[in-house]
């Protein structure tokens, strides 16, 4: 079972680049990375996936080493509106496994 | 909007009592999950759904049920309602399972007074 830890709460000022580590040291051979955004009391939104190296699209880059056991989501030039809970998800293949969202990192952006 | 319906969006009952969420996934999506999410709480995963049959399993209480339609609409059943179950209730869906992404409702919002 790949569970997730990262870190709690970040902080960061407008225009910075923002990046939020994610720890799955048994993330299996076939499981993907997912990353979500959350704003309060809405659903979580799809941002990024990616199985290994990097990943990127219009909002945002992930990296992954080649090991898998960790990965990075890195948010360019935030601005206030990226406010939120990030959370990192590694997907179960298997039947019967929980799919595990973690607590989630709460980035505030600052003026 | 993700595509996701979620109904109602707000629901107020008793403890005791006994309530159904619903849930319509995207079109073409036949997975549905379920979660809970507390006050300033992460998301926790109740269950899965994947064409009509359970796939997953969270940590759902045994007062909480649930069921996927023909029509892949799903319900999620919580009877004998108590104080802690006060809680926002997302349901994504997705093509299938695993690595594929979820796309959530807007959530219903149950205060159990």
């Amino acid at each position: 079972l790949a569970k997730t830890t990262q870190p709690i709460s970040m902080d960061s000022y407008e225009g910075q680049e923002v990046n939020i580590t994610c720890s799955h040291n048994n993330i299996a051979t076939n499981d993907y990375i997912t990353w979500y955004q959350q704003f309060p009391s809405q659903g979580p939104r799809f941002i990024i996936q990616g199985y290994k190296t990097k990943v990127t699209n219009e909002v945002a880059s992930l990296f992954i080493p080649a090991d898998r056991k960790s990965s990075t989501l890195s948010l360019p030039r935030v601005s206030l509106s990226d406010t939120a809970v990030y959370y990192c998800l590694v997907g179960e293949e298997n039947a019967g496994n929980m799919l595990t969202f973690g607590g989630g990192t709460r980035l505030m952006v600052k003026p | 909007d993700s595509g996701v319906t979620q109904t109602p969006k707000h629901l107020i009952t008793a403890t005791g009592q006994r309530v159904t969420l619903r849930c319509s996934p995207r079109s073409g999506d036949l997975s549905v999950y379920w979660y809970q999410q507390s006050l300033d709480q992460g998301l926790q995963f109740l269950i899965q759904y994947y064409n009509g049959e359970e796939r997953a399993k969270g940590n759902i209480l045994e007062r909480f049920s649930a069921q996927q339609f023909p029509d892949l609409h799903s319900e999620l059943n919580l009877s004998s309602l108590e104080l802690g179950d006060s809680a926002l209730y997302f349901c994504a869906s997705s093509v299938g399972w695993g690595k594929n992404i979820q796309y959530f409702g807007a959530g219903t919002r149950l205060s159990v007074l």
